[in-house]
């Protein structure tokens, strides 16, 4: 089956900073999702991106469907940006059901 | 609040227990799935419905494990004689019908321990 790699597993920052998270699948995909999870263990959509760029104020993401990866881009980072980020496809065939990778964990500190 | 719901939030119980969690979707939205969550471990899939119709079930759902969407709106998961590897965060999720964009959301999901 397809494998999603999320890079890096873990990131610590300084509130302000910029940073760059990375996708990459082994597979075409139909559709691609950004999530965050929050402490509390809530997904919450950031973007459904399964090519292109899209933003959404601080944050913006890039799909680059050919060559099976995505970005997802978080600048001036605050502490709220806190938690566990996850990229999420799809594949053709299936049901529409999400494969996740294993996230990257983002630690904003003050 | 018009976002996927779930109840309880929270569950212990005793190993060999049965439990029974609901999921009540997004009102329009006709697709719903189940994912289960291991700590520090991304969701992983289980099963999936279309309306009332149960379409796809993970290997990772286990004889102990049934779903069912009774009306095509909220839907049910139970654990019979439930195990310690049980334990998990339960996920919904719902999205619109096929064709369109499928963009899932989530619900807050069901903790689940087993003693």
């Amino acid at each position: 089956g397809i494998q999603v790699e999320q890079s890096p597993p873990d990131l610590i920052l300084q509130e302000g900073a910029n940073s760059t998270l990375r996708c990459n699948f082994s597979d075409s995909v139909n559709n691609l999702q950004w999530f965050h999870q929050n402490p509390w263990g809530q997904l919450i959509n950031l973007f459904y991106i399964p090519s292109g760029t899209k933003q959404n104020g601080r944050l913006s993401a890039t799909t680059v469907a050919t060559e099976r990866y995505s970005l997802l881009y978080i600048s001036s980072s605050q502490t709220t940006d806190s938690g566990v980020y996850f990229c999420a496809v799809t594949v053709g065939g299936s049901q529409g059901n999400l494969i996740f990778g294993k996230g990257t964990k983002l630690s904003v500190k003050p | 609040d018009t976002g996927v719901s779930q109840n309880p939030r929270h569950k212990i119980t005793k190993r060999g227990q049965n439990v029974t969690f609901r999921c009540d979707p997004i009102s329009e939205h006709n697709r719903l799935y189940w994912y289960r969550q291991t700590l520090g471990q991304g969701p992983e899939f289980l099963t999936y419905f279309q309306n009332e119709a149960q379409l796809e079930k993970s290997r990772l759902l286990s004889d102990r494990f049934s779903a069912e969407r009774p009306k095509g709106s909220f839907s049910t998961l139970e654990i019979q004689r439930t195990e310690q590897g049980d334990s998990a965060m339960y996920l919904c999720a719902s999205s619109l019908r096929p064709g369109l964009n499928n963009e899932q959301f989530f619900g807050p999901g069901t903790r689940l321990t087993v003693l």
